[in-house]
């Protein structure tokens, strides 16, 4: 299996701006998380789906930030419009129920400028 | 709600000495636990789990855990580290089978001496 893909990699953009990051679950996995990693605050929590159904947006920021599931293999993560403060490194990860075990993809990470 | 506090947000040890990490965990259930592996510009993958059963645990490149219940700890132990073990070291809690979601403690980063 080709594990979790998240496009791009590395994206720089300025603020105000409007971005997307896109995520490729593992084929199988019901349940789709995406985190935000800083140094400031660690490894959060934005949103998770089940079946393509977001369970938990509590960790959200703010209304600029959106995530949707279209189906079981593609999940994006949009920010509109982008801030210096959202540069971070974006996860997105998957697990199989019943199991407990997260595949996180390699990331990516945002600059805004 | 359950929280995970790591211990040190570095640890330097010499190649061949013992790892420990320590990491505390607070939840009003049985809590799952784990422990994850950052290897730079990576993203996280699972180095072991607690669930229910045996309290320690083994996981991946000689590392194993004990869940202490009445400690509420689920320190990361290695007998003898490799350069290699260079990582960031995140420990996470879920209010047991009931959850969906985990929540990661703050991590911590191991550096090895040779």
């Amino acid at each position: 299996d080709a594990g979790v893909i998240q496009s791009p990699r590395h994206e720089v953009t300025e603020m105000g701006q409007e971005v997307t990051l896109r995520c490729k679950p593992i084929s199988g996995h019901d349940y789709l998380f995406w985190y935000r990693q800083t140094m400031m605050r660690g490894l959060e929590l934005l949103i998770y789906f089940n079946n393509n159904v977001p369970i938990d947006d509590s960790g959200m920021p703010e209304d600029r930030f959106s995530a949707k599931m279209p189906n079981a293999s593609f999940s994006t993560l949009k920010i509109q419009p982008s801030e210096p403060r959202d540069s971070a490194v974006y996860f997105c990860a998957s697990r199989r129920s019943p199991g407990w075990e997260q595949y996180f993809g390699p990331g990516t990470r945002l600059t805004v400028t | 709600a359950q929280s995970v506090t790591q211990l040190g947000s570095h640890v330097s040890v010499s190649e061949g000495a013992l790892v420990l990490l320590r990491c505390n965990y607070s939840s009003s259930v049985p809590p799952y636990l784990f422990w994850y592996v950052q290897y730079p510009n990576q993203g996280l993958q699972l180095l072991l789990k607690y669930t229910t059963g045996a309290t320690l645990v083994k996981g991946i490149n000689g590392f194993e855990a004990e869940f202490k219940k009445s400690e509420t700890s689920f320190h990361l132990t290695k007998p003898s580290a490799h350069m290699s073990d260079a990582a960031e070291y995140f420990c996470a809690v879920s209010e047991g089978s009931s959850a969906s979601k985990i929540i990661f403690g703050s991590g911590t980063r191991l550096s090895i001496r040779s």
